[in-house]
C-alpha cells in the first residue's frame, strides 16, 4: 500500500482481556517498529524489528507484552491480561533504511482499557 | 541510551510571527536528527532531518534547524507561522554507533503549537 496501515483505528476493552493490534508496513521496508503515545509522554519505543535479526524487545513494559512479525510483513502487537495503563495510542512504523532512522508512521491504534 | 529534552510542552504564538521549538539531546560522538509533525488525528510524518554536512537543514512548508554540535542542540525555526502549523512536533535521535538500536529513534515529549489569528 502507500503508506502504513494500522488496525483497528480504535480499540475499547475491558480490563483482563487481551488485545492484538496489526500493523501493515509500506512494501519492500525491512525496519517495523511499534511505539507508545501517552498523553504528555512523547512517544515510547517498545519494539523494533529489521529483516531476519533478532527483534529488539528491550522496550517492552512487562511480559503481558509481545509481538511478532510474519514473513518479513506484518505486524502484530499483543497485550494480555490489560491494564488501565495501558491506554494509549499505538503506534507502528517502517523503514527502508535502517541506518538514517527515517520512519514512516501509520496513524496508530487507539486503546482504551476501561 | 540517548535522551532527547523538548524545554517547551507548549508554544503559543500568533499567526505570522515566528516561532523557535527548541530541542537538546544527550551527547554523542555522531547522531542523526529529525523533527516530527503530528497534525491533529494524523500519524507523525517527517519535518526535515540532519546526517550530515551543513548544519542548517530546511525542510517542509518553510521550517528549518540549525544542528549546534557544541550545544547538543536542533532547535526547529519559522519565520512566519500559519494557523495550519497548528500541531504537535517531535524531536527525535539515531544514535548510529549504537549496534543493535542502529535504526531505533529516541524521541522528546512533544512540543504543541498552537497558531493563533
Amino acid at each position: 500500500g502507500a503508506g502504513v496501515s494500522q488496525s483497528p483505528s480504535n480499540k475499547v476493552t475491558e480490563k483482563g482481556k487481551d488485545v492484538e493490534l496489526r500493523c501493515d508496513p509500506i512494501s519492500g521496508h525491512t525496519a517495523l517498529y511499534w511505539y507508545r503515545q501517552s498523553l504528555g509522554q512523547g512517544l515510547e519505543f517498545l519494539i523494533y524489528f529489521q529483516g531476519n535479526s533478532a527483534p529488539d524487545k528491550s522496550g517492552l513494559p512487562s511480559d503481558r507484552f509481545s509481538a511478532e512479525r510474519t514473513g518479513g510483513s506484518v505486524s502484530t502487537l499483543t497485550i494480555q491480561r490489560t491494564q488501565q495503563e495501558d491506554s494509549a495510542v499505538y503506534l507502528c512504523a517502517s523503514s527502508r533504511d535502517r541506518g538514517t532512522g527515517e520512519l514512516f508512521f501509520g496513524e496508530g491504534s487507539r486503546l482504551t482499557v476501561l | 541510551a540517548q535522551s532527547v529534552t523538548q524545554l517547551d510542552s507548549q508554544v503559543p504564538v500568533f499567526e505570522e510571527a515566528p516561532v523557535e521549538l527548541r530541542c537538546n539531546y544527550s551527547s554523542s560522538v555522531s547522531v542523526y536528527l529529525f523533527w516530527y509533525v503530528q497534525y491533529p488525528n494524523q500519524g507523525l510524518q517527517l519535518l526535515l532531518k540532519y546526517l550530515s554536512g551543513s548544519t542548517l537543514v530546511k525542510g517542509i512548508n518553510g521550517f528549518e534547524a540549525e544542528f549546534n554540535k557544541s550545544q547538543t542542540s536542533f532547535h526547529l525555526r519559522k519565520p512566519s507561522v500559519h494557523i495550519s502549523d497548528t500541531a504537535e512536533y517531535f524531536c527525535a535521535v539515531s544514535d548510529p554507533d549504537r549496534g543493535s538500536t542502529l535504526g531505533r529513534l529516541y524521541f522528546g515529549r512533544g512540543t504543541q503549537l498552537t497558531v493563533w489569528p
